[in-house]
Formats: C-alpha cells, sequence, structure tokens
C-alpha cells in the first residue's frame, strides 16, 4: 500500500531533550515536507527536501532541523525542544513538482513539550 | 511574501444545502490549487485540484473555480452530508518552482443533519 509513515503518533517530552520525528515513504517520490498545524493557523512549512542531499527551509524553520540521507526517510529533528515547539507534526511527499499531484500525508505526529 | 487567504474560518449548513469556501492567491505566479479535506483526527487528504488553464473543474459533489485575473479561486459542495463535516485547507503552489505548497488557513465546515 502507498503511504507516509510517520512516528511516533504521539509524543510527550521534556525542554531540551533531543528527539527525532520519522518519516519514511514507499511511492519513490522525490519531493517531502515538514509542515505544522497549529488552530488557527494552518499548516506551515518547516522544511522541504527536492531530492537525496537537497534540503531548503520553509517559512518556520527555526529550531528544526532534517535530513534527506535516503530518498525515502525524511526525518525531523528537535535538537533542544522548547514548550512553543507543541504541534501536530506532518510529513507529505509527491512525485517532483510539490503537488501537482497533489501530497500524500502521513498520519501526524502529536508534540507535547513540557 | 506568498499569501493564501480562505474564508470564511468557519460555516455551517443544513445537509442537503451547499457551501461554497473562497481563497484568494498573492503571486500571479502560482498555477496549481489543490483542496484538501481533513477529518477530525486524521490527516489530510487531497479531494480536486485545479491548473491555472482550466476556469472550472467538477467531481460529483465537488468542484473548483478559478478567476486568474481576479486571483481567487472557490470549492463549491452542493447537497451536503454529514460526512463533508471537516476542515478544508486550500492551498496555491508553482509548477516552475518546486519548492512550496502556500496553505490557507482553514475553513471548518459543519453539516447539520
Amino acid at each position: 500500500e502507498a503511504q507516509v509513515t510517520q512516528n511516533p503518533r504521539y509524543l510527550i517530552t521534556v525542554t531540551g531533550k533531543k528527539l527525532t520525528v520519522t518519516c519514511s515513504q514507499n511511492m519513490n517520490h522525490e519531493y517531502m515536507s515538514w509542515y505544522r498545524q497549529d488552530p488557527g493557523l494552518g499548516l506551515r512549512q518547516i522544511y522541504y527536501s527536492m531530492n537525496v542531499e537537497v534540503t531548503d527551509k520553509g517559512d518556520v524553520p527555526e529550531g528544526y532541523k532534517v535530513s534527506r540521507k535516503e530518498k525515502r526517510n525524511f526525518p525531523l529533528i528537535l535538537e533542544s525542544p522548547s514548550p512553543n515547539q507543541t504541534s501536530l507534526y506532518f510529513c507529505a511527499s509527491s512525485f517532483f513538482g510539490t503537488g501537482r499531484l497533489g501530497y500524500t500525508f502521513g498520519s501526524g505526529t502529536r508534540l507535547t513539550v513540557v | 511574501g506568498e499569501n493564501v487567504e480562505q474564508h470564511p474560518s468557519t460555516l455551517s449548513v443544513q445537509e442537503g444545502d451547499s457551501a461554497v469556501i473562497k481563497c484568494t492567491y498573492s503571486d500571479s505566479a502560482s498555477n496549481y490549487f489543490p483542496w484538501y479535506k481533513q477529518e477530525l483526527g486524521k490527516r489530510p487528504q487531497l479531494i480536486i485540484d485545479i491548473r491555472s488553464n482550466v476556469g472550472e473543474k467538477k467531481d460529483q459533489r465537488i468542484a473548483v473555480t478559478l478567476n486568474k485575473t481576479a486571483k481567487h479561486f472557490s470549492l463549491h459542495i452542493t447537497e451536503t452530508q454529514p460526512e463533508d463535516s471537516a476542515v478544508y485547507f486550500c492551498a496555491a503552489s508553482w509548477e516552475t518552482s518546486y519548492d512550496k505548497v502556500i496553505f490557507g488557513p482553514g475553513t471548518s465546515l459543519s453539516v447539520i443533519p
């Protein structure tokens, strides 16, 4: 089944404790992206990647890192999480063209930083 | 910078009535406009999209219209059903610049049985 898999689905952590949210897709998509979703603000792009070893900042990259060592994986790293990073995170992928065929989203990761 | 506005932020309709959600984009170079539906607790899913060389597109009860001159596009849902209740996001992107999709803030649609 074609899908984007995110893990974990839920995560509660403490301020400053490094964490990684994994994202993997099995559709051979070139383009992958991370979004955060907050009430009233919609989906805001954190980072995106157009292919292996090619990443760039989205609209809200501060406090996040990403890597794209393999085509299928695009982990999101929070080196020192803070409470303002409490949010719902979505990974998304598409064929090259940002969504000519539309994004496929992962099932989301709800992160709480206390 | 690029921006997508979306109205209304909330919308309640009676079952069977029509619902219309409108979006305005800022960058005239935008040429691809998808709509996503997000049911409560679930991921956004693409429901329909339109490209700038087309004025209207239909898929059963949903349709999208695009006015390039005015830089706005709309989602129309006819004969609404309770399962249409969800948050709807419009978005704009650029086929010549494969780096961004800008989302609107979302519209929460409630269909009252």
